[in-house]
C-alpha cells in the first residue's frame, strides 16, 4: 500500500512568488494535516480537515496561506505570496481520525524562498 | 506553542548502549507518541501510550508514563547505527482525536 505522498519534493522561488504544495493521504484516511517543520525544531500543524472540512485552521497564516481538500482525498496547500520566512518544510500526514491513532506522514516539502 | 519538551536536546552513543530520551509536557493529555524521523525524510511512529498506561514495550523500545510528574521517557535498548535520527514526543490534548502537539525532538546519534 503506498504511503502518504507529497509533491514537490523539493522547491525553490524568489520572494513574492506564489507556491503550491500537493498531498495525497492513504487511501481510506479521512482526517488530513498540514504541519510546517523549521529546522531543529518539531512539527507544527497549520490545518486539520476531515472529510473536506477543516476542523482545525486557528494556526495557518490566513493572509498569505490557503489550503483545499474539495472531494475530501488530496489537498493543496497554497502561499501566495512567499516571504523569507516561509523557508521549511512542509510535512503532510493522514490518519483514520477514529480516538488514538497514528499518523502517517509523507516525505515532506523542502520550501527555500530566496 | 511546543507543548512538549525533550531532554537531552542531542545524544551521542556507541552501538550496543542503551539511549534514554524524555519528555516533558505541560497539560493534561489522552495520548502521548513518539515519532522518529530520520534526516530529510517525514516522521514514522513508533509508539503511543495512553494516559492510563504507566509503561510499553514494542521491540528494542520501552516508553513510560508518570501523568502526575506531566513526563514521559522513550528507552532504545541494544542500540544500532541505524538508529541514528531525531526522536520527537508528540502530545493528544484534543480528547483523543489526534491533534498533536509535538516537541523540539532529541538528535540521536549512534556510533559504529
Amino acid at each position: 500500500e503506498a504511503g502518504v505522498v507529497q509533491s514537490p519534493r523539493y522547491k525553490i522561488i524568489e520572494k513574492k512568488q506564489p507556491v503550491a504544495f500537493w498531498c495525497n493521504p492513504i487511501s481510506g484516511h479521512n482526517t488530513l494535516y498540514w504541519y510546517l517543520q523549521n529546522l531543529g525544531q518539531g512539527p507544527e500543524l497549520l490545518i486539520r480537515y476531515e472529510n473536506e472540512e477543516a476542523v482545525d485552521d486557528s494556526q495557518l497564516p490566513k493572509d498569505r496561506f490557503s489550503a483545499e481538500r474539495l472531494k475530501g482525498v488530496d489537498s493543496t496547500l497554497k502561499i501566495q505570496p512567499a516571504e523569507l520566512g516561509d523557508s521549511a518544510v512542509y510535512l503532510c500526514a493522514s490518519s483514520l481520525g477514529r480516538r488514538d491513532n497514528e499518523q502517517f506522514f509523507g516525505p515532506g516539502t523542502r520550501l527555500t524562498v530566496l | 506553542s511546543q507543548q512538549g519538551e525533550e531532554d537531552p536536546q542531542a545524544l551521542s552513543i556507541q552501538e550496543g548502549e542503551n539511549a534514554t530520551m524524555n519528555c516533558s509536557y505541560k497539560t493534561s493529555i489522552n495520548n502521548l507518541q513518539w515519532y522518529r524521523q530520520n534526516s530529510g525524510r517525514g516522521l514514522v511512529h513508533l509508539i503511543l501510550i495512553r494516559s492510563n498506561e504507566r509503561e510499553k514495550h514494542s521491540g528494542r523500545l520501552r516508553v513510560t508514563l508518570d501523568t502526575s510528574k506531566k513526563s514521559s521517557s522513550l528507552l532504545i535498548t541494544a542500540s544500532r547505527a541505524a538508529d541514528t535520527a531525531s526522536y520527537f514526543c508528540a502530545t493528544d490534548t484534543s480528547g483523543g482525536y489526534n491533534k498533536l502537539i509535538f516537541g523540539a525532538g532529541t538528535r540521536l546519534a549512534v556510533h559504529p
